[in-house]
């Protein structure tokens, strides 16, 4: 079975900087998609970012950038020039890359507070 | 196009009663998930549908049930309501049933056993 473990409960970071968010999966299969979702307080899950765990580049969509390590099925989110609005609890997701598989497996989720 | 849709969005009922609860997909989405998020257990997958079948299936006792319709709409049904269902209910739909595919979420019903 998969799983994913996100080792930091909470996290916070001063608006304008950087911060890091980690997340380790495992998996016995080569092919899968991971992802990151935000849900802030309205509880509305949204996805941020994803990534095809065959392609090697790692995904960026605007200040949200991952660091995708394979080998050490490791799966981070840097997200740059911290905003409030980014305040929220940070999900990390595993997904096989089969037809018919659209079971996430989700970590616990970090709490990011962004302090102005 | 309209986002994924979940009603009621609150819910209060006690033990032992039963709940139906309610998930509309984006139009032309045939994929539709559930998800029980609670403090304790975190997110765990309940089931999914895909053209009014199941096709898969969470650890889940057989009190949680589910069907979809032809229009993709699903329901999601829990029997002799116990504390600990008291949780947040989430659905997401995708549009069809390749690997390809992103999940889009729904708002949450927020279901409160007494």
């Amino acid at each position: 079975a998969q799983t994913v473990t996100q080792s930091q409960p909470e996290m916070s970071v001063q608006e304008a900087e950087t911060v890091t968010l980690s997340c380790t999966y495992d998996t016995s299969e080569s092919d899968y998609y991971l992802f990151w979702y935000k849900q802030p307080p309205s509880r509305q899950m949204i996805l941020v970012i994803r990534q095809e765990a065959y392609k090697q580049q790692n995904a960026t969509e605007n200040r949200f950038s991952v660091n995708f390590q394979k080998a050490a099925k490791s799966f981070s989110l840097k997200i740059s020039d911290s905003q409030l609005g980014d305040a929220a609890m940070y999900f990390c997701a595993y997904r096989r890359r089969i037809q018919g598989a659209q079971k996430l497996v989700f970590g616990q989720g970090t709490r990011l507070t962004i302090n102005p | 196009k309209a986002g994924v849709t979940q009603t009621p969005r609150y819910l209060i009922k006690t033990r032992g009663q039963q709940v139906t609860l309610s998930c509309s997909p984006i139009s032309g989405h045939r994929s539709v998930s559930w998800y029980q998020q609670t403090p304790g257990q975190g997110l765990q997958f309940l089931f999914e549908y895909f053209s009014e079948t199941q096709r898969n299936k969470g650890n889940f006792p057989g009190r949680f049930s589910g069907r979809q319709f032809s229009n993709s709409r699903s329901e999601m049904n829990v029997s002799t309501l116990e504390l600990g269902d008291s949780a947040l209910y989430l659905c997401a739909s995708s549009p069809w049933d390749s690997p390809t595919d992103t999940q889009y979420f729904g708002p949450g019903t927020r279901l409160t056993v007494l």
